[in-house]
């Protein structure tokens, strides 16, 4: 069964940095495009980032971009959010997710151009920014 | 920046069917093709449950379905079980290679 474990979540002083670690398993890790989701406590879900399975592209919502840095390690299947200048409002619950990068029929496969869903999710880490 | 709506809250007795809308409220609707359904119970993470709108991953009961007509998509949940009691999340493409999500609903079994 594919498999997703987050860490490194803690508490954190405003202005400070973590970093987020996602280790995967039973499946290809480096065939597979990556996400981070984020729920605030009692809030919906918020879509982070992205990367592609080499690393080469990376993705941010506007929310994080220039703060946040997603990386990869496929030599080790893991994936990484580094969160640098942290604020009260990036208290939540961080999510990895896997992308489902193609859907196939029994005659043809249609790939994604994109990392639009995510069919394969860990059980989070928490990050609490608080002085 | 594409934003989605949710209603807040859905209700339903068991064997019934809901249906839970999602608004897409910009402008770009071509955009509006790769929607998604997430299921989320307390303390659990989300659950891929429709994608490209309509499909449904491997597992998933047929008694979930997506549809979608012109900037609102739809999540319908027929012959209702206890079980489906749970927050529903829609999402979308927003454009500039970003993801957006719904507010959620909270959906209700009585």
């Amino acid at each position: 069964e594919l498999h997703l474990l987050e860490s490194g979540g803690g508490l954190v002083q405003p202005g400070g940095s973590l970093t987020l670690s996602c280790a995967a398993s039973e499946f290809t890790f480096i065939n597979y495009a990556m996400s981070w989701v984020r729920q605030a406590p009692g809030k919906g879900l918020e879509w982070v980032s992205a990367i592609s399975g080499s690393g080469g592209s990376t993705y941010y919502a506007d929310s994080v971009k220039g703060r946040f840095t997603i990386s990869r390690d496929n030599s080790k299947n893991t994936l990484y959010l580094q969160m640098n200048r942290l604020r009260a409002e990036d208290t939540a619950r961080y999510y990895c997710a896997k992308v489902l990068s193609e859907y196939c029929t029994s005659t043809s496969c249609h790939h994604y151009y994109f990392y639009y869903y995510m069919d394969v999710w860990g059980k989070g880490t928490t990050v609490t920014v608080s002085s | 920046q594409s934003a989605l709506t949710q209603p807040r809250s859905v209700s339903g007795s068991p064997g019934q069917s809901v249906t839970i809308s999602c608004t897409e409220t910009t402008s770009n609707v071509g955009d509006f093709n790769y929607v998604s359904w997430y299921q989320q119970h307390p303390g659990k993470a989300p659950k891929l449950m429709v994608f490209d709108v309509t499909k449904r991953p491997s597992g998933v009961p047929d008694r979930f379905s997506g549809s979608k007509s012109g900037n609102t998509a739809s999540l319908t949940i027929s012959g209702l079980q206890a079980e489906d009691e749970a927050d529903y999340y829609c999402c979308s493409y927003a454009g500039s290679y970003t993801l957006v999500f719904g507010g959620g609903t909270k959906l209700t079994v009585l």
